[in-house]
């Protein structure tokens, strides 16, 4: 079935470092990918998304990058700020109208 | 627009009580979806309605829960008898046909504590 990884944290950085959370997927076809962000006590929001191989969805400074070949999804930031500090999912959507999350990972970032 | 709308944010109950939690969507959206998170499982995805029909309920975990949907303005997702592992936060999410029909808007969640 379609499943989705995402890289373990916590990943703790320096404010100003470059940021890059990793994400692969598996799935039939030709799913559309996101990538959301939850802040403390707060619900998900989406960040970004690409619908089709080698878009680029990009929002408030994060990119990422739909690559069929490598099956992946991983989300970067050039310059990461303490108010990133957040838990971020990768997901997918397949031709249902169900999002497959990945586990989550948790962005520290230290002034 | 107020977004999602859930109620209670938190819920504090007894084994064996019954729990309702109530979510709003946005206006003129016509897919609800109820998800689960836990430390241990993650996100999950329990039960989706279109137009206020449900059409998939196979991620609910047993006949304990039920969810309903009597109007395309209000849900409720149940829970009797509550059972200590079923604290968490549960979130209701909502989406549209538009242009914004990729993305799913989440509520602020409830959180459920069972003693």
């Amino acid at each position: 079935g379609n499943s989705v990884t995402q890289m373990e944290g916590p990943v703790t950085l320096s404010e100003e470092a470059f940021l890059t959370i990793n994400c692969t997927y598996t799935a039939t076809g030709y799913p559309s990918l996101f990538w959301y962000v939850q802040y403390p006590g707060e619900g998900l929001q989406l960040l970004l998304k690409a619908t089709k191989a080698d878009d680029k969805g990009s929002n408030k400074g994060f990119e990422a990058t739909y690559r069929k070949e490598t099956t992946s999804f991983h989300l970067e930031k050039g310059s990461v700020q303490v108010s990133d500090s957040a838990v971020y999912f990768c997901a997918l959507k397949d031709s249902s109208y169900k999002l497959i999350f990945g586990s989550g990972t948790r962005l520290l970032v230290r002034p | 627009d107020a977004g999602v709308i859930q109620s209670p944010r938190h819920e504090v109950t007894e084994m064996g009580q019954e729990v309702t939690l109530r979510c709003k969507p946005i206006s003129g959206h016509d897919y609800l979806f109820w998800y689960r998170q836990t430390m241990m499982r993650g996100l999950e995805l329990l039960i989706y309605f279109n137009n206020n029909v449900p059409i998939d309920d196979s991620g609910m975990p047993e006949d304990r829960f039920s969810a309903k949907m009597p109007n395309a303005s209000f849900s409720t997702l149940k829970i009797q008898p509550s059972e200590p592992r079923d604290s968490a936060v549960y979130f209701c999410a909502s989406r549209d046909r538009g242009h914004t029909r990729n993305e799913q808007f989440f509520g602020p969640g409830t959180r459920l504590t069972v003693l």
